[in-house]
């Protein structure tokens, strides 16, 4: 059983390029979540997918992130018009019921020159 | 008000030791979840014990104890017998009603291990 993956490991860009982030999660997970994390400080959640259902969206999703995951296996955040603000980890996790513990990747990390 | 409150910037322990990591949480939802994580310098965010709301009984996993104080709203980490390889950060975090919504997390505990 092979844990949560996610790619790239590291992503450098430039500000105003757009970013798109993918999330495997274990086999037959149907609930994925992502998280952005700063330094120091705990993880923030971002949005939750229920199989290819969205369920859940932070106020932190502003307008220029985007989250799917089309057929209720892997799942894609995209950000477009990247700002200096964006450079945090983007943590993955899936659990195999609602109310299981939620197991992560190691995550991207966004650097936005 | 902070959902996840984890007072303890730092700890420092001896190996072989015991080290008890403080989280006290905010809900009125008398269904949750509590959970802690650990993160090694490395990264990755590793799911270390859960505690629900109605058990009875205080959560152990190995090494790993959950002092669950439900009157008082704390949810304390218990390490024993620590090794050098505890030596990381470590996220107290919440799940307020029953099923498929986002944990809330605390700033973290970074623990170190000494030999």
């Amino acid at each position: 059983d092979t844990g949560v993956s996610q790619d790239p490991r590291h992503k450098i860009t430039k500000r105003g390029q757009n970013v798109t982030f993918r999330c495997d999660p274990i086999s037959e997970h149907n609930h994925l979540y992502w998280y952005r994390q700063t330094l120091g400080q705990g993880p923030e959640f971002l949005t939750y997918f229920q199989n290819e259902a969205q369920l859940e969206k932070s106020r932190l999703l502003s307008d220029r992130f985007s989250a799917e995951r089309p057929k209720g296996s892997f799942s894609t955040l995209e950000i477009q018009r990247t700002e200096q603000g964006d450079s945090a980890m983007y943590l993955c996790a899936s659990s195999s019921t609602g109310d299981q513990p939620q197991h992560f990747g190691d995550g991207t990390r966004l650097s936005i020159l | 008000a902070q959902k996840i409150t984890q007072t303890q910037p730092g700890m420092f322990v001896q190996e072989k030791e015991a080290v008890t990591l403080d989280c006290t949480y905010d809900t009125s939802d008398p269904s949750y979840g509590l959970f802690w994580y650990k993160q090694p310098s490395s990264g990755e965010m590793i799911f270390l014990i859960y505690q629900g709301s109605y058990d009875q009984q205080n959560a152990t996993e190995g090494r790993y104890s959950l002092n669950f104080q439900k009157a008082r709203k704390s949810a304390n980490l218990v390490i024993s017998a620590s090794q050098l390889g505890d030596s990381a950060m470590y996220f107290c975090a919440m799940r307020e009603g029953y099923g498929g919504t986002a944990l809330i997390f605390g700033k973290g505990t970074t623990l170190s291990v000494s030999s």
